[in-house]
This record gives structure tokens, C-alpha cells and sequence, in this order.
């Protein structure tokens, strides 16, 4: 079963808006990674952060973790309408598995 | 350079008959996952190789659920006798990585399943 949560599940914005995706997970965790699928497609690797770090950016993307409340939060500066997707965060932990949350439907209007 | 490929990239099976699914990960990739993907949900695990071993089988939801990755580079997921329930997008994942949790995964397009 799924031990992450993201919200919104779905989020609506204007092209050129930021748009802000949270993530929480239940246990310990080795590192958590954000992916992008587009419909009908496999999943794309955005970022991955590590356990001991607090932020990490790539180009206009920029994640954080706060390891204390179990959370994650992907920033996406100036979106464009290419940004559409469904995002989801996954996390690795003691069983090194990767476990996905149910992600969240972002929808960037042009 | 290549990415992880599967194919079929749709199968419609009747309810009873047995499919297979065949994951080709990136030349080179010592790590190979399944994953299985309800409508409207994140992936989920199934099964884990690296090369040729399957050290983590414990996301199968049953017995009817079979992976073999026999020389350690293409893999086939095997599900026999398919049901409703095993209605779903099949995700193939690689990694080069032994170590594969510090790392990213490497995805294919996904098999979407429809069992009638």
C-alpha cells in the first residue's frame, strides 16, 4: 500500500505562476524523489533529495525537506503549459524499496 | 542513448487467460523493478532483480504473478489466469546501481493491461 501523500491532488494555475506540491510520508526515510508523468506515459526522474539535505534546486524546479514533520515540497517557478503532468513523490527507505504517493494533477492553462 | 522499452504497449486479455509482458532496460542496468499502476494511482512495487537474481518478490499480489529475468538484462512479467482486478499500467524500471535506493530509476512506457 501506498505510505505517502501529496497535496493538492489537483492543482489548476496560469502559465507563468509558480506552483507549490506538497508530499508527506510516514517513515524514516533514505531519500525522496519527485517524478513527472505525463498521460499516457512512463515516469520522468525530476529530483532527488537526500535525507541530510534541507533544498535542492534544478533549474526551475526547487525541493525541500523538513525530515522533523515528514514532508516535501516541490516548487516549479514560472510554469509553462509543457508543466502539465501528474507529479509524484517516492521515497526509499530501510526495505530500500520506492514507495509512491498517489501523486497530484497539475494543470498549467496558457 | 536507448531508454527502458516494453511491449506490448496494450494487451487485452479475457478474464482467464495468461499474459506476458516484457520489460528491455537500459544496456547495462544491474537493477531491474516491476511496478503496477491502478487508474488514478502512484505506482506500487511488485518485484525487484538484480542481473539475473530476484531478491524481493514481496509486492506480488499472487501466486499468479511470475518474473524471470533469466540472463540478467530482459525481463518478462508473467501473469496467469487474469482477472479484473489485474487491470492496470505495468511499469518497468532500471537502474545501474546495486545500490539502487541512493538513486534514481530509469522508466519504461508502461504495458496497460484491460482484462474483459
Amino acid at each position: 500500500s501506498q505510505q505517502g501523500e501529496e497535496d493538492p491532488q489537483a492543482l489548476s494555475i496560469q502559465e507563468g505562476e509558480n506552483a507549490t506540491m506538497n508530499c508527506s510520508y510516514k517513515t524514516s526515510i533514505n531519500n525522496l524523489q519527485w517524478y513527472r508523468q505525463n498521460s499516457g506515459r512512463g515516469l520522468v526522474h525530476l529530483i532527488l533529495i537526500r535525507s541530510n539535505e534541507r533544498e535542492k534546486h534544478s533549474g526551475r524546479l526547487r525541493v525541500t525537506l523538513d525530515t522533523s514533520k515528514k514532508s516535501s515540497s516541490l516548487l516549479i517557478t514560472a510554469s509553462r503549459a509543457a508543466d502539465t503532468a501528474s507529479y509524484f513523490c517516492a521515497h526509499t527507505g530501510a526495505n530500500s524499496k520506492l514507495t509512491f504517493g498517489k501523486g497530484i494533477t497539475l494543470s498549467v492553462r496558457p | 542513448g536507448a531508454g527502458v522499452s516494453q511491449s506490448p504497449r496494450y494487451k487485452v486479455a479475457k478474464r482467464g487467460q495468461d499474459v506476458a509482458l516484457r520489460c528491455d532496460p537500459i544496456s547495462g542496468h544491474v537493477s531491474l523493478f516491476w511496478y503496477q499502476q491502478a487508474l488514478g494511482q502512484g505506482p506500487e512495487f511488485l518485484t525487484y532483480f538484480q542481473n539475473e537474481a530476484q531478491l524481493d518478490k514481496s509486492g506480488l499480489p499472487s501466486d499468479r504473478f511470475f518474473a524471470e529475468r533469466p540472463e540478467g538484462s530482459v525481463s518478462t512479467l508473467k501473469i496467469q489466469r487474469t482477472q479484473q482486478e489485474d487491470s492496470a499500467v505495468y511499469l518497468c524500471a532500471s537502474s545501474p546501481f546495486r545500490d539502487f535506493a541512493s538513486y534514481e530509476q530509469y522508466f519504461g512506457p508502461g504495458t496497460r493491461l484491460t482484462v474483459t
